[in-house]
């Protein structure tokens, strides 16, 4: 069974960075697509971006000039980077496997992300 | 404001049928990509419910359908339960921002 856990800063300050990492047990990193998506209090799911585990990435257009994903397959782990946060940013942070033809099939449980100085 | 179009909210009695609806335009669902449905109870990760607009993946009960026509699709929930009360998503690509969308949710409550 393939299991996801986000790791990271649970309180960010303004105009910083936000560095997440998700790591993959259960099963290989490799040869899938792996994604970022977000939940604000009380909003619906935003997803941030995808990468697959070759280095192909994709991120939504309303984050693409702040946003950096990366992998580490040694690790079986893959990572978040979002810059010049501010408290729109925060946010639950999910990592999931996908998209594929599946959907998102393997959700993390998230994690908080507050945005404050 | 959402790509996709769910209706924020649906009520049901125990035993009854509701549907959601998600309805998108000629770029995501009516360009022919398949739409996915996951059901959110708060505190929780999101579950895959339906995808590819009509398959459940192993687990989920058969309570649970999706159908999708033209430029929307639907999910389907037959002998409700109180456990069924939960937000449900609907998500799907869409070609002119190339990237994937998600409906804003719907809030089911079980009555």
């Amino acid at each position: 069974q393939v299991q996801l856990q986000e790791s990271g800063p649970g309180l960010v300050k303004p105009s910083e960075t936000l560095s997440l990492t998700c790591t993959v047990s259960g099963g290989s990193i490799s040869s899938s697509y792996w994604s970022w998506i977000r939940q604000p209090a009380g909003k619906g799911l935003e997803w941030i971006g995808r990468m697959y585990t070759g280095g192909s990435t994709n991120y939504s257009p309303s984050l693409k000039s702040r946003v950096a994903m990366s992998v580490d397959t040694s690790k079986n782990h893959f990572s978040l980077k979002l810059s010049s946060v501010t408290a729109a940013d925060t946010a639950v942070y999910y990592c999931a496997r996908g998209p594929a033809a599946e959907g998102f099939d393997y959700w993390g449980q998230g994690t908080l992300v507050t945005v404050s100085s | 404001q959402s790509v996709l179009t769910q209706p924020p909210s649906v009520s049901g009695a125990p035993g009854q049928r509701v549907t959601i609806s998600c309805t998108g335009s000629s770029s995501n669902i009516g360009a022919g990509y398949d739409v996915h449905w996951y059901q959110h109870l708060p505190g929780t990760a999101p579950q895959l419910l339906i995808y590819g607009n009509n398959n459940r993946p192993s687990g989920v009960p058969d309570r649970f359908s999706g159908s999708k026509s033209g430029t929307s699709a639907s999910l389907a929930i037959t002998g409700l339960q109180a456990e069924d009360e939960a937000d449900y998503y609907c998500q799907s690509y869409d070609s002119s921002l190339s990237g994937v969308i998600f409906g804003g949710g719907t809030k089911l409550t079980v009555l």
